[in-house]
């Protein structure tokens, strides 16, 4: 079975352009959630949606913003960049069978960032 | 809010000495756990879990970790490491109930020498 895909690998932005990533999950996982991780503040959790729905937010700001679709690929896009969005940014995906299951998270390779 | 703390950022070894990593969490309710593995140049690997049950799991390649509800830890050995077994290791904690957002500790980086 194909492992979470991420898409780009790699980005070069520059401050004040907006991104978006994208992430693939693995067949039949329907729950997705993306981190961010700086080698200052760690792994940090952005967000998490599961059936097309935000179920989780992090502390991160407004600009920070995403989605999924009927086929549970999901899409995360940072609008007006900065530098500190510098990051490995790693998507999730969780095998569960309802909003309130639980199981464990298989991460992709991410996407660097990086904000010139 | 909740956090975990691994308290040894930095490990040396040399190959068969027996390793422990520390783990501690605060989370306001009851918790599943898990160690996460990255080695050199890959993604982050699951190497245990914990939900319920026995609070002695095991993982792959050899490492086990011992859930003590008592000390809020989660703490990871493994007898005789490897020099294969260099990389950063995390410690997570999600609760049940749908709250799947993991909550990272900082990692330890685990060097073993040949």
């Amino acid at each position: 079975k194909a492992g979470v895909t991420q898409t780009p690998r790699y980005l070069i932005k520059t401050r004040g352009q907006q991104v978006t990533l994208s992430c693939s999950p693995i067949s039949g996982h329907r729950s997705v959630s993306w981190y961010q991780q700086t080698p200052g503040q760690g792994l940090q959790f952005l967000f998490e949606y599961f059936s097309e729905t935000q179920r989780n937010k992090g502390n991160f700001p407004g600009r920070f913003s995403g989605r999924q679709f009927s086929n549970s690929r999901s899409e995360m896009n940072v609008s007006t960049l900065e530098l500190g969005d510098s990051a490995l940014y790693l998507c999730a995906s969780s095998l569960v069978s309802s909003a309130g299951g639980n199981n464990e998270q298989f991460f992709g390779p991410g996407t660097r960032l990086t904000v010139l | 809010a909740q956090s975990v703390s691994q308290h040894n950022h930095h490990v040396i070894l040399s190959e068969a000495a027996s390793l422990e990593l520390g783990c501690n969490y605060s989370y306001g309710g009851t918790v599943n756990l898990f160690w996460y593995v990255q080695y050199p140049g890959q993604h982050l690997q699951l190497l245990l879990k914990y939900f319920s049950g026995d609070p002695l799991v095991k993982g792959i390649k050899g490492f086990e970790a011992e859930f003590i509800k008592s000390k809020f830890s989660f703490n990871l050995r493994k007898p005789s490491v490897q020099w294969s077994d260099t990389a950063e290791y995390f410690c997570a904690v999600n609760g049940v109930m749908g709250r799947r957002a993991l909550t990272f500790g900082s990692g330890t980086r685990l060097q073993v020498q040949p």
